[in-house]
């Protein structure tokens, strides 16, 4: 029940902006979209989230359809410390003002020299 | 960025043994800590949510007996892994959301610890 789709892997080169896509079609109207990533063998690192505006801070973009059913996650100019699996997640309602994420696969991008 | 603290980063305890990692938000307070396990080449996988004062909340399949949580203080989470097994290894990774309104103005943000690694011999 991720509500998430991403491609499974995506490859760029270094210094060139990366663009990763994420479907997320069946969001409802007050549900976030944030964006995680995770290199390996260490905790997820929060990058930036968003309801419906697009969103800039120091490490990335985040452009939102004016639909909301898919955001494109920017990183500017990538480098290799930028390889990583990127979690699009939709948060979720847990309860009360409870919200949980919960993860999907991800994509890996991997920034070649 | 707000900092997750877990403690051990690596664990190695044998089989039938319990074992405690710990989860600390050093500069926010956190009502709400949430616990997920990742194994090899897969995604994280969230096991509980815990709320500081009362009982956690655990997720489809997973067994609240055998994986302890307390939420004592606003600023620590423990989990206890009872009678653990060799299919218990894993990598155990914390998080706490953060109280205070982002700089969106709405959501909350999670953050997440580095990680803690238990090997089950």
């Amino acid at each position: 029940d991720a509500k998430t789709t991403q491609p499974t892997s995506m490859d760029c080169a270094e210094g060139r902006a990366a663009n990763l896509p994420c479907n997320h079609s069946t969001i409802s109207g007050n549900e976030y979209v944030y964006w995680y990533r995770q290199i390996h063998s260490q905790g997820p690192q929060y990058i930036i989230h968003g309801l419906k505006n697009n969103e800039t801070n120091e490490m990335a973009s985040l452009i939102i359809t004016e639909d909301r059913k898919s955001s494109t996650l920017i990183l500017p100019h990538a480098t290799l410390r930028d390889t990583a699996v990127y979690y699009c997640i939709v948060r979720v309602r847990s309860g009360g003002s409870n919200y949980k994420l919960t993860f999907g696969k991800g994509t890996l991008l991997t920034v070649n020299p | 960025g707000a900092v997750v603290s877990q403690h051990p980063s690596r664990v190695i305890c044998k089989s039938g043994t319990s074992v405690k990692i710990e989860c600390r938000s050093l500069d926010f307070q956190a009502t709400t800590m949430f616990w997920y396990r990742q194994f090899p080449k897969q995604s994280l996988m969230l096991m509980a949510t815990s709320n500081e004062g009362s009982k956690a909340t655990y997720e489809q399949g997973v067994e609240k007996d055998k994986f302890l949580i307390n939420h004592a203080s606003l600023t620590l989470s423990t989990l206890t892994v009872t009678s653990a097994h060799p299919e218990d290894s894993s990598f155990y990774i914390c998080s706490a959301r953060d109280l205070l309104i982002s700089g969106t103005g709405h959501g909350n943000t999670i953050y997440f610890g580095e990680g803690s690694w238990l090997t089950v011999v």
